[in-house]
């Protein structure tokens, strides 16, 4: 199985600030790299797919950016509404895997 | 529009079974696949099986293989997730998903997602 490391866990930062997330896979998965967003009790919600692809309606401050083993999420200015949990997901083979998620706390 | 809403959750003892529903609205099962996603209270989110858009195909995940069956009835225009052998690290909220390929073997990831219905295995 293809393991997703993404880091950090968790993260402190302000409204209007740029913040990076990194996942990382245990293997090659060229750029089958999906982003989901997670607010509390709430369904994901898809934000990126295979990489870069912004799904529609995302706002364009989100980007993505890698390929391979190394993937990055960006946001490049915070809004109060991004504050919530980022995952990454490996759609290269079964089975899915998901990193273990990043949480995006208001400093 | 489309939407997804399961039903089917509750409190269920260990090793007994339950079947989950998703009722699919604004797009036709026939022409999607559609997973199921799990995430385990403050967990994060679990695979947990795929089924192509014409029902040939089925993927499970390690933890759930030879336990949980994935069907659809495209009739009702409804996916299930049929569930035996429950043991307690199957409590979790369950998503239904859509895969966004259209009429193809599956692009493997979710364009939309149901609300979730929670499964709590517990004597």
């Amino acid at each position: 199985d293809i393991q997703m490391t993404q880091s950090p866990s968790s993260l402190s930062a302000s409204v209007g600030d740029r913040v990076t997330i990194t996942c990382r896979a245990s293997q090659s998965i060229s750029s089958y790299l999906n982003w989901y967003q997670q607010k509390p009790g709430k369904a994901p919600k898809l934000l990126i797919y295979t990489t870069s692809s912004l799904q529609s309606g995302v706002p364009s401050t989100f980007s993505g950016s890698g390929s391979g083993t190394d993937f990055t999420l960006t946001i490049s200015s915070l809004q109060p509404e991004d504050f919530a949990t980022y995952y990454c997901q490996q759609s290269y083979s079964a089975p899915l895997t998901f990193g273990g998620g990043t949480r995006l706390e208001i400093k | 529009q489309l939407q997804l809403v399961e039903s089917g959750g509750g409190v269920v003892q260990p090793g007994r079974s339950l079947r989950l529903s998703c009722a699919a609205s604004g797009f036709s099962l026939s022409n999607n696949g559609m997973h199921w996603v799990r995430q385990a209270p403050g967990k994060g989110l679990e695979w947990v099986a795929f089924i192509s858009y014409d029902g040939n195909n089925k993927y499970y995940g390690d933890s759930v293989k030879g336990r949980f069956t994935i069907s659809s009835d495209n009739s009702k225009n409804t996916l299930y997730l049929q569930m035996s052998s429950l043991r307690a690290e199957d409590t979790a909220v369950y998503f239904c998903a859509k895969d966004p390929l259209y009429q193809g073997s599956g692009s493997w990831y979710f364009d939309y997602w149901g609300q979730g219905t929670l499964v709590t295995v517990s004597s």
